[in-house]
């Protein structure tokens, strides 16, 4: 079946850190993948997505690239900010279908410190 | 509003009792979810709305747990006779459409806490 598997937090990090959140799903056919964010007090929402294998997707300075070879979707940032302390969801949307059946991670938190 | 609007945005019930929530979705979005995330856990979906097509309920946990949608737009999720395990974070979600494309608009969730 389908599934997302995401690195444990919480991830502590100071400002200006590099930041690495690893994903990596299993799934039959051709899947995209997504990073959702969940700012403190807010609901979840689009980071970026990515909906075929090589792609990059990207946004607010985080990128993360579709790896079919390594079934990877890690999330990555050069330099973090205070501001990018949230919660991160890592999802997958089978290939047929529509995106009711959205599959997610357990999510990663990330705590920045100036 | 602009966004996803959810209430209650917290709920303390005694086990026994029921509850609604309540999720007004984006304008003119056909397409609306609900999902559960419980402490440690993934979201979990429940059920799915798309405009007049019968409603997607393959997600919901029991027959104690009911949704509807009045009008294509308000959604209502009730849980009757809640239970300590129902305790958990309910989110709402809207979107355009049936694509496939995951771009999901999230509420800020109804946070459940059965006694």
């Amino acid at each position: 079946g389908n599934s997302v598997t995401q690195m444990e937090g919480p991830v502590t990090l100071s400002e200006e850190a590099f930041l690495t959140i690893n994903c990596t799903y299993t799934a039959t056919g051709y899947p995209s993948l997504f990073w959702y964010v969940q700012y403190p007090g807010e609901g979840l929402q689009l980071l970026l997505k990515a909906t075929k294998a090589d792609d990059k997707g990207s946004n607010k300075g985080f990128e993360a690239t579709y790896r079919k070879e390594t079934t990877s979707f890690h999330l990555e940032k050069g330099s973090v900010q205070v501001s990018d302390s949230a919660v991160y969801f890592c999802a997958l949307s089978p290939g047929a279908g529509n995106n009711r059946k959205l599959i997610w991670g357990l999510g990663t938190s990330l705590a920045v410190n100036p | 509003g602009a966004g996803v609007s959810q209430s209650p945005s917290n709920k303390v019930t005694e086990k026994g009792k029921d509850v609604e929530l309540r999720c007004d979705p984006i304008s003119g979005h056909t397409a609306l979810y609900w999902y559960r995330q419980s402490l440690g856990q993934g979201l979990e979906f429940l059920i799915y709305f798309q405009g007049n097509s019968a409603p997607d309920k393959s997600g919901l946990p029991s027959d104690r747990f009911s949704a509807e949608r009045t009008g294509g737009s308000v959604s209502t999720l009730t849980i009757q006779r809640t239970q300590q395990e129902d305790s958990a974070v309910y989110l709402c979600a809207s979107s355009l459409g049936a694509v496939n494309t995951g771009e999901l608009f999230f509420g800020e969730g109804s946070r459940l806490t059965v006694l």
